[in-house]
């Protein structure tokens, strides 16, 4: 069975970092791109960044560019996101996704900026 | 302000047929494909639809995809109480180099 599991979510200060992960089984990570995606509280989905399978290509949403880092390690069929200087407005679940059409997400993980 | 326009609600009654709008630009919907995705209450959402109008396995035939121009459809036939959900449109936009989704549409079987 595909699937994704996210962590590395929790309660951090503005201004704080944190690293989000997404382990990927029952399928090989290294054949997909792959995304993470957000939702603030009572609100819709935001696309944060894309990771081609090689690592070649890499896109983020301007509302993160220059704060976020996306990286994946095949060997370990895991995803990343290392988020530095985070706002407020950064709270949300964030969801990794598979492929460019986002086929397939993981349950979320909730990141919460709060002083 | 989502790249992509959609209603925020939309209702009808069970075994109704209901359709949910997509509105971009030259830059999104008219020249990528679209997808759709379903979000129930509390869980993540769903991939629906794909490449305009393809359905993932293990998706019913209920639900159907089209696109025209800058617009695409989605189409929930023989609506149950269980479709109650969110539905986000997405595509790829050239002009941002960014996954673009449509602001949501809340779905309410009467």
């Amino acid at each position: 069975e595909v699937q994704l599991v996210e962590s590395g979510g929790g309660l951090v200060q503005p201004g704080g970092s944190l690293r989000l992960s997404c382990a990927a089984s029952g399928f090989t990570l290294s054949s997909y791109s792959m995304n993470w995606v957000r939702q603030a509280p009572g609100k819709g989905l935001e696309w944060v960044s894309y990771i081609s399978s090689g690592s070649s290509t890499i896109y983020y949403a301007d509302s993160v560019k220059g704060r976020f880092t996306i990286s994946r390690d095949n060997a370990k069929n895991s995803l990343y996101l290392q988020m530095n200087s985070l706002r407020a407005e950064d709270t949300a679940v964030y969801y990794c996704a598979r492929d460019l059409e986002l086929r397939t997400w993981g349950q979320g993980t909730l990141v919460t900026v709060s002083s | 302000q989502s790249v992509l326009t959609q209603p925020p609600s939309v209702s009808a009654a069970p075994g109704q047929k209901v359709t949910i709008s997509c509105s971009g630009s030259s830059s999104n919907i008219a020249n990528n494909y679209v997808s759709w995705y379903q979000q129930l209450p509390g869980t993540a959402p769903k991939l629906l639809i794909y490449d305009n109008n393809k359905r993932p396995s293990g998706i019913p035939d209920r639900f159907s995809g089209s696109k025209s121009g800058t617009s695409a459809t989605l189409g929930i036939t023989g609506l149950q109480t269980g479709d109650e959900a969110d539905y986000y449109c997405g595509t790829w936009d050239s002009s941002l180099s960014a996954w673009v989704f449509g602001g949501g549409t809340k779905l309410t079987v009467l």
